[in-house]
């Protein structure tokens, strides 16, 4: 596609609810990254990927949180039993290189838990 | 661990004046730099990065500044216009170029 690709684009849900996000990144994009970004914050590193490796996860807040990306494509962000505190913006980022330089960013999905 | 800050959280100018925005950064092991701009509902836009073997780079009608001796990065927005108006962030990266940003400043442009 032309650029980063979320979906949904909002979604509301309820506190102990499941929740997936989804990111299709820039066609042949090797890296991709998941950051949360809150009201009047910057956006908060949560996981990396390079093609279908998970290199990097220490961003993630607690064992809630599960990213997966297996076919070095389409990534996915979970978020079990949901609380109010994860409440944010998730947005994700896909770079051409192994090294994430001049990483492009989709809209965002504005989770709010009620 | 690391802090990237920004000295002004909010930078207000008229249209047509030169914008200098600040961030200063606390990892010294840092070597590359980004620029972000976002606007209101969407996701940062990349402007410009520098590496650290570089002390400024230019774009069109921005430049970039990097002063490793002081940690210290600034954003110069030549000849602003309204729709330079955002919050921008600086970020940095080392090693694996993982990007950690700063809090952001929000640049107001007045017409």
């Amino acid at each position: 596609g032309a650029g980063v690709s979320q979906s949904p684009r909002y979604k509301v849900a309820k506190r102990g609810q499941d929740v997936a996000l989804r990111c299709d990144p820039i066609s042949g994009h090797v890296s991709l990254f998941w950051y949360q970004q809150a009201l009047g914050q910057g956006p908060e590193f949560l996981t990396y990927f390079q093609n279908e490796a998970q290199l990097d996860k220490s961003g993630l807040p607690s064992d809630r949180f599960f990213a997966e990306r297996p076919e070095g494509s389409v990534s996915t962000l979970k978020i079990q039993r949901t609380q109010q505190e994860d409440s944010a913006v998730y947005l994700c980022a896909s770079s051409s290189d192994r090294v994430g330089t001049e990483a492009f960013f989709g809209q965002g999905t504005r989770l709010t838990v009620v | 661990g690391e802090s990237v800050g920004l000295h002004l959280p909010t930078l207000s100018v008229q249209e047509g004046d030169n914008s200098i925005i600040n961030c200063a950064y606390s990892n010294s092991a840092s070597d590359y730099f980004i620029w972000y701009k976002q606007e209101s509902g969407k996701g940062p836009q990349f402007i410009i990065d520098i590496r650290s073997n570089m002390d400024k780079r230019q774009g069109q009608r921005v430049t970039v500044l990097l002063n490793k001796t002081v940690k210290h990065l600034s954003l110069q927005i030549a000849a602003t216009q309204p729709g330079d108006s955002a919050v921008y962030f600086c970020a940095t990266s080392w090693g694996s170029y993982i990007p950690t940003f700063g809090r952001g400043t929000s640049l107001i442009v007045h017409p």
